[in-house]
């Protein structure tokens, strides 16, 4: 089975820290993907990557950058963390010829405070 | 651009009851359509998926959906519900991105089922 996993499932965080947000897939997938997730909002893309070293910037990608050296790691990075920025973070990956869909990991709950 | 709405944010149905979430989808194309399901705490996890063939899709923990063109949906079903079917569920269409050849996928706002005794 793919596996997507985020490095933590909980995280506490000071307003203006950086915060880096790990993903790592073991699929060779092509595609990598963050999202937030907040209630009734639903799921908000953020940057997505078709490739290694090259990223696109989503739907809400103010406050956050990414980066991806190797093929299996993406990275989400909050330059100074705000408040506004709790949420839940889902990574997702996938291949480059759809129609697979993607496969999520168990996401992480960032709390800013 | 593509869109999903899922109209209905909470569902509560008994546990044995049939089950339908609805979707619907705009997109100018053939979509490719997904069901996703996320129980507390947890990412998404696919249930199934449409791009071609048999209008009636089957997937895991016996789902099944339906694409209808003429009604722009996607609905999904399930004919009796057990209590470890409370969960969200997401409805996704798929679109192909002309610079890349890529898939992206836009979500819905997902529905929240409740599963009581």
């Amino acid at each position: 089975d793919v596996k997507v996993t985020q490095s933590s499932r909980y995280l506490v965080k000071r307003t203006g820290e950086k915060v880096f947000l790990e993903c790592v897939q073991d699929m060779d997938h092509e595609n990598m993907f963050w999202y937030r997730q907040d209630p009734g909002l639903g799921l908000r893309l953020i940057y997505f990557s078709y490739d290694v070293k090259m990223k696109e910037k989503g739907d809400i990608p103010e406050g956050y950058s990414v980066s991806r050296e190797k093929k299996e790691r993406f990275s989400l990075i909050l330059e100074s963390a705000s408040t506004n920025q709790t949420s839940m973070y889902l990574c997702a990956s996938s291949f480059s010829s759809p129609p697979y869909g993607y496969t999520f990991g168990s996401g992480t709950r960032l709390t800013v405070v | 651009a593509q869109s999903v709405t899922q109209p209905d944010i909470h569902i509560t149905v008994s546990e044995g009851a049939s089950l339908e979430l609805r979707c619907n989808y705009s997109y100018g194309a053939t979509p490719y359509l997904f069901w996703y399901v996320q129980s507390p705490g947890q990412g998404l996890q696919l249930l199934l998926k449409y791009f071609s063939g048999d209008t009636l899709v089957q997937g895991i923990k016996g789902f099944e959906a339906e694409f209808k063109r003429s009604q722009s949906s996607f609905n999904l079903r399930k004919p009796s519900v057990h209590w470890s079917d409370a969960a969200e569920y997401f409805c996704a269409v798929g679109s192909i991105l002309s610079n890349s050849g890529n898939e992206k996928l836009t979500f819905g706002t997902g529905t929240r089922l409740t599963i009581i005794p």
